[in-house]
């Protein structure tokens, strides 16, 4: 039921682009994406609605693939500050159920 | 600012220990969410409340009870301890109308010897 995402884990230089996906068997309602940095909770960083939005967040943004079930997250000209585990979350189409979450990507930035 | 607090940032308990987690919210969220988060395991749901005195079982409920009285508080009762429920337990809240955004406290971590 836990969303996958792709890759576990990577490693960026400052500077370069990375993307963080994940994908989901049921049908979805919205993606959500957080942000844990070491040692510190979770942090919202967008959601994603039913209907193939594309957001943005600072140099961050993330796609919606709804007939795929599929999202990804874009980081650009990542920066030091990026790293972190990034946790999507998912809410199905049907059903009131609430956000699940994958088992998260770790971003390391190096300088 | 929204303000998810937990009782303590860290807790050692022996096994078969009765262990209460206290999670406060100060936004009038009426959504409340435990989970436990372990390396390679990401975010899993425990038990979560839409509401005063509702309470429904998340992914991973077994050896967990909750309590929520008053709508900004959100107790998890570990009824006996085990070395398996040592982990990192985070709370979080959010408002059932105003945003889809769920807000997280500093987490507990919970070491059962």
């Amino acid at each position: 039921q836990q969303p996958v995402q792709s890759p576990q884990a990577v490693i960026l230089r400052e500077g370069e682009d990375a993307v963080i996906n994940c994908s989901s068997s049921k049908a979805l309602y919205s993606v959500h994406w957080y942000r844990q940095k070491h040692g510190e909770a979770p942090v919202f960083l967008m959601i994603l609605l039913k209907g193939g939005e594309q957001k943005g967040h600072e140099k961050i943004s993330a796609s919606f693939n709804e007939k795929k079930q599929q999202s990804s997250l874009y980081l650009t000209a990542s920066q030091l500050s990026y790293s972190g585990t990034y946790f999507c979350g998912t809410l199905a189409l049907s059903g009131n159920t609430p956000l699940v979450f994958g088992k998260g990507t770790r971003l390391s930035v190096i300088a | 600012d929204v303000k998810v607090t937990q009782s303590s940032r860290y807790l050692v308990k022996r096994t078969g220990e009765k262990v209460f987690l206290e999670c406060v919210q100060d936004m009038d969220h009426e959504n409340m969410f435990w989970y436990r988060q372990d390396p390679g395991l990401g975010l899993r749901l425990i038990y979560f409340s839409y509401d005063v005195k509702m309470k429904e079982k998340g992914d991973i409920p077994e050896g967990y009870s909750v309590s929520r009285e008053k709508k900004e508080r959100f107790s998890l009762i570990l009824e006996s301890a085990s070395t398996n429920q040592t982990s990192m337990y985070l709370c979080a809240s959010k408002s059932a109308t105003r945003s889809y955004e769920q807000y997280f406290g500093p987490g507990t971590r919970l070491t059962v010897t």
